[in-house]
């Protein structure tokens, strides 16, 4: 499985528009580019998934060049509910087994 | 339930002992995951059940650790003679298929003393 790499943090302020970044230089034909978000003491949970383009839906959109080697998480005038932990994983969706880093701690400040 | 349930929601055991965490998934969703988190990183698979088989057992750190999915609902991870080392919060997921939205539960905080 394609390894990922993120960074560790990130600051925003409310109401800014917050992109994360994502490099996966080894992603396979068959990998899928899928996103999740994880609060404190809780499980983590799917924000977005694409395979290439633009995906948009009605939380976040994902950017992916046509190389595929790298993604963007775009949250749209973040508050400070979007606090949280946010992992980029790529997977086949065949193997049923989710890689997760170590994840961007995103900070939203008021 | 309309989300993946995890009991207990924490347990603290003795080092020795044997512990289970169930795991109840969504309703008709045939692959099931466990994974375990450590304090500041991600989640760590563990294992993915596909109906009652363990598709991929592969993360399972050692033999102390086993689980089951009898009927292809409810599963149940095990673990034999707890170290302190052992001490996470440990995830379930289910999702309809194994390439569908996975769903995780709020997870089992289990502590070794």
């Amino acid at each position: 499985l394609a390894k990922t790499t993120q960074p560790i943090s990130m600051d925003s302020y409310e109401g800014q528009e917050v992109n994360i970044t994502c490099s996966h230089n080894n992603i396979a034909t068959n990998d899928y580019i899928t996103w999740y978000q994880q609060f404190p003491s809780q499980g983590p949970r799917f924000i977005i998934q694409g395979y290439k383009t633009k995906v948009t839906n009605e939380v976040a959109s994902l950017f992916i060049p046509a190389d595929r080697k790298s993604s963007t998480l775009s949250l749209p005038r973040v508050s400070l509910s979007d606090t949280a932990v946010y992992y980029c994983l790529v997977d086949t969706g065949n193997t049923g087994k989710l890689i997760f880093g170590q994840g961007t701690t995103l900070q939203v400040k008021p | 339930g309309a989300g993946v349930s995890q009991t207990p929601s924490n347990k603290v055991t003795e080092k020795g002992k044997y512990v289970e965490l169930r795991c109840d998934p969504i309703s008709g969703h045939t692959a099931l995951y466990w994974y375990r988190q450590s304090l500041g990183q991600g989640p760590e698979f563990l294992i993915y059940f596909q109906g009652t088989g363990a598709a991929d057992d592969s993360g399972l750190p050692n033999d102390r650790f086993f689980a089951v999915r009898p009927e292809g609902s409810v599963s149940t991870l095990k673990i034999q003679r707890t170290e302190r080392g052992d001490s996470a919060v440990y995830l379930c997921a289910s999702s309809r298929t194994a390439n569908t939205e996975a769903f995780f539960g709020q997870g089992t905080r289990l502590t070794v003393v």
